[in-house]
Formats: structure tokens, sequence, C-alpha cells
């Protein structure tokens, strides 16, 4: 089975940073995605990471490390559009191609 | 390029009738997914296709749900008979699938409510 922890929530001050962390305990890991979801909306692609390290695109970073079954999401220098969920998805195997998600995180993004 | 489009995008239904929810995936793309997101369960994989095949549908809640990809621009969800317990956003979502980096792109949902 999968298990996928994320904090439920978190608050921030425009222009601040806020790390999102995601642990994972799966049978077999193909990679970790997060998705951002803005309310009433469908979930859209951020990142991937299937290598340990970290990824950056623009103002947002995702770190992995397979051996701790860990990874976040980096949200830099915030701006009120990034009040949103964010939903951090693993994949089991190569071969199977299906996300196991976790809860979500509520960033509320404050002036 | 159209993304996932998915009809109705909103469906309210009485208890006991049946309900189909239509998804068109994007051009191109060898996967679907179909999932179900509530506050309570959060985003939950129903079923996906690969190839217009069934491949796991392990998550489909019970025999009153069905899914159905009879060619590779079209899927259905039936619902029959519905339940309040029903009501939910259901995405559809597709991918280019080779084992890799492969972004599910989602389309913008359908809400259903069973009174």
């Amino acid at each position: 089975g999968q298990n996928i922890d994320q904090p439920t929530e978190m608050t921030a001050t425009e222009g601040a940073i806020v790390q999102i962390n995601c642990t994972y305990q799966t049978s077999g890991f193909n990679g970790l995605f997060w998705y951002q979801q803005h309310a009433g909306e469908a979930p859209t692609f951020l990142s991937y990471n299937v290598l340990d390290g970290l990824e950056e695109k623009g103002r947002f970073s995702s770190f992995l490390s397979r051996s701790k079954g860990y990874s976040y999401l980096l949200l830099k220098e915030l701006q009120m559009k990034d009040s949103a969920s964010y939903l951090c998805a693993v994949r089991g195997t190569r071969n199977d191609y299906k996300l196991s998600f976790g809860a979500g995180t509520t960033v509320t993004v404050r002036a | 390029d159209a993304g996932v489009i998915q009809s109705p995008r909103h469906e309210v239904t009485e208890m006991g009738q049946e309900v189909t929810l239509r998804c068109k995936p994007i051009s191109g793309h060898n996967s679907l997914f179909w999932y179900r997101q509530t506050m309570m369960r959060g985003l939950e994989l129903l079923i996906y296709f690969n190839n217009n095949v069934p491949i796991d549908d392990s998550g489909m809640p019970e025999d009153r749900f069905s899914a159905k990809m009879p060619n590779a621009s079209f899927s259905t969800l039936k619902i029959q008979p519905s339940e309040p317990r029903d009501s939910a956003v259901y995405f559809c979502a597709s991918s280019l699938e080779t084992g890799g980096a492969d972004t599910q792109y989602f389309g913008p949902g359908t809400r259903l409510t069973v009174l």
C-alpha cells in the first residue's frame, strides 16, 4: 500500500518562503510529483523528482531523499496567487502508471 | 492545443438515477485516469486505462460504478444507481506514459451532486 503524509495547512506572508514537507511509505518508488490546485480548479503539474537532490524551477524548488522517503516543495518570494492546495503524489513502479496522492497542504498567503 | 475535456461540468441528480460522465483526453496520450475528490478522502484514483485497456480498477468503489474507453479519444464513467455519498468532483486526466517523468494533465472536473 501507499502512505503519504503532508501537513494540512500552512500560512505565510507575501514575499516570504514556505517549505511543504511530504513523507511517503510506498511499495516501490518511481518518482514523486508535486501538483498545485487552486480552489475550484483542477490540479496542475509543478515538479517531478526521481533522483535524490534538488530540482529548481523559478520560484519553486523540489527536493527528494529516497533513503528517507522524504520530499519538500519550497516556494520562494510568495505571492498572493500562490494561495492554493499543494499535492504530493508518488508513482510506485516503472510500469504502474498510477499516482497515489497525499491529502494536500493548503497554503494561505497573507499580505 | 485543447486540454482534457470533461462534460458535464456540473450535474445535479436524484438518488437512484443513472449518471454518465464523459472525458476526451489530450490527443496522442496513451493513458487515461479517472479520479474522485472529496474533502474527506482527498483525491482518489478510481480506474486507469492504457491504450484503451483498463489496467487497474481497484479504486472503483463498487459495482454501481463502471468505466469504458471505446477508443483513444473518449471515455465514460457511469454510476447506476447514484447515491448521495457519490457526491464529489470527478476528474479525468491523461498522459503519455513512457515510465518516466510522465505528467498527468487534468480536466476541469465534473461536480456531481446527488440529492
